[in-house]
């Protein structure tokens, strides 16, 4: 069966400081990949989504970056968060040649 | 601009009530319409989907579409208090690698 693991589970940051979120998936091969943000009491913005290693396609020009160093491994970065980047950030594959979407856990961050 | 619509509510109905909720698209040609539930703090997890050559049912869950109007509903019969979450529609645009997400609907199921 197939699982997504995210970390950290929470994180509290300072402004300006750097952030790398980690996204693995297990048991699929070649699955899409993408990267959502939840503000609170907000909807779901996408952020990322990666179709293969070193594919990124960025949907909203902001200060964070992604990369797909290994086909399932999706990582989110920042080199100085803003407060405005707080928020749940959620990871989701989809099985190749499927569209339906699984999130993983998410990470809950904090920029003070 | 292409779009998903929902009533953010909240939406309260009785134990044991059939709690309907629909959310509007606004491209013609989507194929694949999703339905999440978010439980608060964690993340979405998927209810069930539909294409859009049919309506399907699972359990107490049921996921009708409305072409011609563009429309997605989902019913819930016999509701819960632990159904109480946010729900959210998304839908896949013709030609696209992604999902679009509605903003969801706050249910509450009163006991």
């Amino acid at each position: 069966s197939q699982t997504i693991h995210q970390w950290p589970a929470t994180l509290v940051q300072p402004v300006g400081s750097p952030l790398s979120l980690e996204c693995t998936v297990e048991g699929t091969s070649n699955p899409n990949l993408y990267w959502y943000r939840q503000a609170a009491g907000r909807g779901l913005q996408l952020l990322f989504y990666s179709v293969g290693i070193g594919q990124i396609s960025s949907e909203v020009p902001q200060n964070l970056s992604a990369s797909r160093p290994q086909d399932r491994q999706f990582i989110l970065s920042s080199k100085k968060l803003l407060l405005s980047d707080s928020g749940f950030y959620l990871c989701a594959w989809v099985r190749a040649g499927s569209d339906t979407q699984y999130f993983g856990p998410g990470t809950r961050l904090t920029v003070l | 601009q292409k779009e998903v619509e929902q009533n953010s509510g909240p939406l309260s109905v009785p134990e044991g009530a059939i709690a309907s909720l629909n959310c509007t698209y606004s491209d013609r040609g989507s194929q694949s319409f999703f339905w999440y539930r978010q439980y608060s703090g964690k993340s979405p997890e998927l209810i069930m989907f539909i294409y859009s050559n049919g309506d399907k049912e699972d359990g107490r869950f049921t996921a009708q579409l409305n072409k011609a109007s563009q429309y997605v509903s989902l019913l819930i019969r016999d509701s819960q208090p632990s159904d109480s979450a946010t729900y959210l529609c998304a839908v896949r645009w013709s030609g696209a690698n992604n999902l679009f997400f509605g903003t969801g609907t706050r249910l509450t199921v009163i006991p």
